[in-house]
């Protein structure tokens, strides 16, 4: 069973829409959750870290459900610049090794 | 502000040759390592390094082999390259309290092994 696992998508919304995203991770005892971006051919950087209380940045919102083992993230009024693939990352207290889901891609249409 | 510098971008190998793919990073993180990428499948730990002559495995390790002799670099080695190896490699740095996950990657090296 994958450590993390995520809808692949694609997502196709407009403009301004409102759009969801989750993830499910193996490991109970995970304790750091984070969501990445990854543009077309370009590296991963971090979008976002998720807190147990729910956190937001702007139009992002990311929540946390760890009775369901369960990572959401919100993206309000999106924009064309949100097009790319989103990646649901968890981390375990021990341990040095982060684990990435496949990535939900995203295409915000005109 | 060069951040983490992978060499080389591109590099096409023939079954069983080696080579070096070369990782450099300037912001004195303690924490290193190198994933691949494919599709569907996500990026994988290959090999990470916790400091200076410290180097442990991650999921996929098997055919690679990684030293760390200094703070600044983490070079992956291909011993016998195989088609299986086909893939873009990311070299990923972060300060020692990686529960910040904040994550520095490189910009890839796409590796096809013919």
């Amino acid at each position: 069973r994958k450590e993390v696992e995520q809808d692949p998508g694609p997502f196709n919304v407009p403009e301004g829409a409102t759009v969801a995203f989750n993830c499910t991770y193996s490991n109970s005892a995970s304790q750091s959750f984070f969501w990445y971006r990854q543009d077309c051919r370009k590296e991963p950087k971090l979008l976002m870290s998720v807190y147990s209380s729910g956190n937001e940045d702007g139009r992002f919102t990311a929540q946390l459900n760890r009775a369901s083992q369960y990572i959401s993230l919100l993206i309000r009024d999106s924009k064309l610049s949100d097009s790319a693939t989103y990646l649901c990352v968890v981390k375990a207290e021990t341990g040095n090794q982060f684990y990435f889901g496949t990535g939900t891609s995203l295409t915000v249409i005109p | 502000n060069a951040g983490v510098t992978q060499t080389p971008k591109f590099q096409v190998l023939k079954t069983g040759q080696s080579m070096t793919l070369q990782c450099a990073q300037d912001m004195n993180h303690e924490y290193m390592s190198w994933y691949r990428q494919d599709p569907g499948m996500g990026l994988r730990l290959i090999h990470y390094s916790v400091g200076a002559g410290i180097t442990d495995q991650g999921e996929v390790p098997n055919g690679y082999n990684v030293s760390r002799s200094t703070t600044e670099d983490f070079p992956l080695r291909l011993l016998s390259a195989a088609p299986s190896q086909t893939s873009v490699y990311f070299c990923a740095s972060s300060p020692w309290d990686i529960r910040t996950g904040e994550l520095f990657f490189g910009e890839g090296s796409r590796l096809t092994v013919l």
